[in-house]
């Protein structure tokens, strides 16, 4: 089955644990993306990745890191997490180009203590 | 990229036609309308999406305006299950960030 995974789905750490949260997407996409969600705020964009070690910041990086070092995984990377990084997180992932819809993943909730 | 404006909720009554407005009136030539839902707290799901002319697949049908300045997701038959947030995204095709904005709830009732 086609899909994007993530793990864990549930996290409660506290400040400055250092942790990952791993996405895998099994359908061959070129592009994979972060999100995080926050109520009133809507979704919006952390990182981004066109392909294999090419990133770039979305709209919201501070406080995060990725890595894309093979095709199908691209985890985020929390080095010293803070209250303010509790949210609902989504990875996705697309064939990449302008008419390629993306797949989203279930969701990881972290809430940092 | 262009944003868009959504109303912040609309009521539907089961088995009837949902129609959700969206206006994206900076769009750009190369810009793709994109629809996604999101019900309750799980991964957004994609929905439909169009460049210029109307769209229609299983699951929805998508109405752009000749100027491209506005769009119409329509669900021709409303089910209780499509109670959820509905995102209007525009994309443009050589910049690769998302901006999806605050959605509309639609509530499907009885």
């Amino acid at each position: 089955e086609a899909q994007v995974t993530q793990n864990p789905r549930y996290l409660i750490t506290v400040t400055g644990k250092k942790l990952t949260v791993t996405c895998s997407q099994n359908m061959n996409h070129e592009y994979m993306s972060w999100y995080r969600q926050d109520p009133g705020l809507g979704l919006r964009q952390i990182y981004y990745s066109m392909n294999v070690e090419v990133t770039d910041k979305g709209d919201v990086p501070e406080g995060y890191k990725v890595s894309r070092k093979e095709k199908r995984n691209f985890p985020l990377i929390l080095e010293s997490p803070s209250p303010n990084q509790t949210s609902l997180y989504f990875c996705a992932s697309s064939l990449g180009g302008p008419n390629n819809e993306q797949f989203f993943g279930p969701g990881t909730r972290l809430t940092v203590l | 990229d262009a944003k868009t404006t959504q109303p912040p909720s609309m009521d539907c009554a089961e088995g009837r036609a949902a129609n959700l407005p969206c206006n994206h009136s900076t769009i750009s030539g190369n810009e793709y309308v994109y629809w996604y839902r999101q019900i309750h707290s799980q991964g957004p799901q994609y929905i439909i999406h169009g460049l210029k002319n109307n769209e229609t697949n299983e699951m929805a049908s998508l109405i752009i305006t000749e100027d491209r300045k506005s769009s119409t997701l329509i669900l021709p038959h409303a089910t209780l299950r499509d109670t959820a947030v509905y995102y209007c995204i525009v994309r443009v095709w050589s910049f690769n960030k998302f901006y999806f904005g605050s959605g509309t709830k639609l509530n499907v009732k009885p």
